[in-house]
């Protein structure tokens, strides 16, 4: 059974970036076959793809956070990351990192979401 | 990029009774790709359904989804308490973007 779990700091101050990492268990995502994906929802929101990673380096960014984001992976720790910078407090969000199936198109697995607050 | 539109907003019904819930493209989703997720309060969303009418592993055979080009729906035949969640359709097209549709909240009436 594959589980995803979100970790990074509890608070960001405004212009500064946002760090989080996604550790997977019960997988490797140096097999391949996967793509490893960070997703935002706002408070009481709906849901917002920021991007994904493959195990390779490729990556994928959603084009209204791209010039502010940067997705890498860890294969040596089962791990892959994620940078936002100059944030605000629009950026305020539960991040969640989710894999996307070997069918290419849907999010089969989901960490349990980290709320991560922009402010002062 | 296309965007997915659902309605309704909020959806009152009973235990027992039928839902039925829209999801509609603003242009044709190819290949099918469009899935279903269920997300209860403080829960990370729950994969219900893909390729349009699959249902993903452990989901009770009371879900099901329908729809072609760009008008999806996801049933319920008849609800069980735990089925009262926020419902959000997904879909995927080949410039590598994913997007979700706002969701539609199902609440016991």
């Amino acid at each position: 059974q594959v589980q995803l779990q979100e970790s990074g700091p509890g608070l960001v101050k405004p212009s500064q970036t946002l760090s989080l990492t996604c550790t997977v268990s019960g997988g490797s995502i140096s097999s391949g076959g996967y793509y490893w994906n960070w997703i935002r929802q706002h408070p009481g929101k709906g849901l917002e793809w920021i991007g994904y990673i493959y195990y390779s380096g490729r990556t994928f960014y959603n084009p209204s956070l791209k010039s502010r984001v940067t997705i890498s992976v860890d294969t040596s720790k089962n791990q892959f990351s994620l940078k936002l910078s100059s944030v605000t407090a629009a950026d305020t969000a539960v991040y969640y990192c989710a894999r996307v199936g070997s069918g290419g198109y849907f999010f089969d697995y989901w960490g349990q979401g980290t709320l991560v607050p922009v402010s002062s | 990029e296309i965007v997915l539109t659902q309605s309704p907003g909020t959806l009152s019904l009973s235990p027992g009774e039928r839902a039925t819930l829209s999801c509609r493209a603003s242009q044709s989703v190819s290949n099918n790709y469009l899935a279903w997720y269920q997300q209860k309060p403080g829960q990370a969303p729950r994969l219900l359904m893909y390729g349009v009418s699959i249902r993903a592993t452990g989901i009770p055979d009371r879900f099901s989804g329908s729809g072609s080009g760009t008008d999806f729906t996801l049933t319920i035949s008849r609800l069980e308490p735990e089925d009262f969640a926020v419902y959000y359709c997904q879909q995927y097209v080949s410039s590598l973007m994913y997007t979700f549709g706002q969701g539609t909240k199902l609440e016991i009436k």
